[in-house]
């Protein structure tokens, strides 16, 4: 079955950077895309980025110059980096898979900013 | 980037009642738009899609209508299980989602 799952630090400090790591199961990669969203606490949810299937990437335009998605296909990974984090960044992260709509989500991690 | 605009952002209403929620696109998203239901500490359920797809295990009491910029949401009988706070998502271009409706018991 189609699952998704988030790995990553729980406690980052202000200006350091983010790594967070996705691993699917259950579908290609490369036959689907791979969204990030955020939720930061009791707030809405947030787009982030996206790495399609074909591997090309999109960004939110407010965050597009802190952000960097990629993929290790052969691991089943996608990989997002976000640097020069602030408070306001603090969140839930999710990944979800991109069929025209977000039908399938990872439980999330939740990433504290704070020194 | 296209802006998504639910409302209302809260909503009072009792068990048995019909309630709708709404979102307007800035632009034509054709039939692009999707709705979810997220309990507190919860990841996103996808409810509808397409506008008003129902997706596999959705409810009937549930439906979606709209195309271009206006779209819709109601369901059509509250059950307790649907208290819940509800997010639309514009899909035509890269992705937006709406402010998000909270829906609680009167």
């Amino acid at each position: 079955q189609v699952q998704l799952k988030e790995s990553g630090p729980d406690l980052v400090q202000p200006s350091r950077t983010l790594s967070l790591t996705c691993t699917v199961s259950g579908f290609s990669l490369t036959s689907y895309g791979v969204s990030w969203v955020r939720q930061p606490p009791g707030k809405g949810l947030e787009w982030i980025a996206a790495i399609w299937s074909g591997g090309s990437t999109d960004y939110n335009s407010a965050l597009k110059s802190r952000l960097s998605i990629s993929r290790d296909t052969s691991k089943s990974q996608v990989l997002l980096k976000m640097n020069s984090l602030q408070t306001e960044d603090t969140a839930m992260y999710f990944c979800a898979r991109d069929d025209g709509y977000f039908d399938f989500w990872g439980q999330g991690v939740m990433v504290t900013v704070s020194s | 980037a296209i802006q998504v605009t639910q409302s209302p952002t809260s909503l009072s209403a009792s068990l048995g009642d019909r309630v709708t929620l709404t979102c307007r696109a800035s632009q034509d998203i054709n039939n692009k738009m999707a709705w979810y239901q997220q309990k507190p500490g919860e990841v996103p359920q996808l409810l509808i899609y397409y506008a008003s797809t129902l997706q596999s295990g959705t409810p009937s009491r549930f439906s979606g209508s709209g195309a271009g910029t206006d779209f819709s949401f109601t369901i059509s009988h509250l059950q307790s299980e649907d208290f819940a706070t509800y997010y639309c998502l514009q899909g035509y271009s890269l992705w937006t989602f709406g402010g998000g409706t909270k829906l609680e018991l009167k």
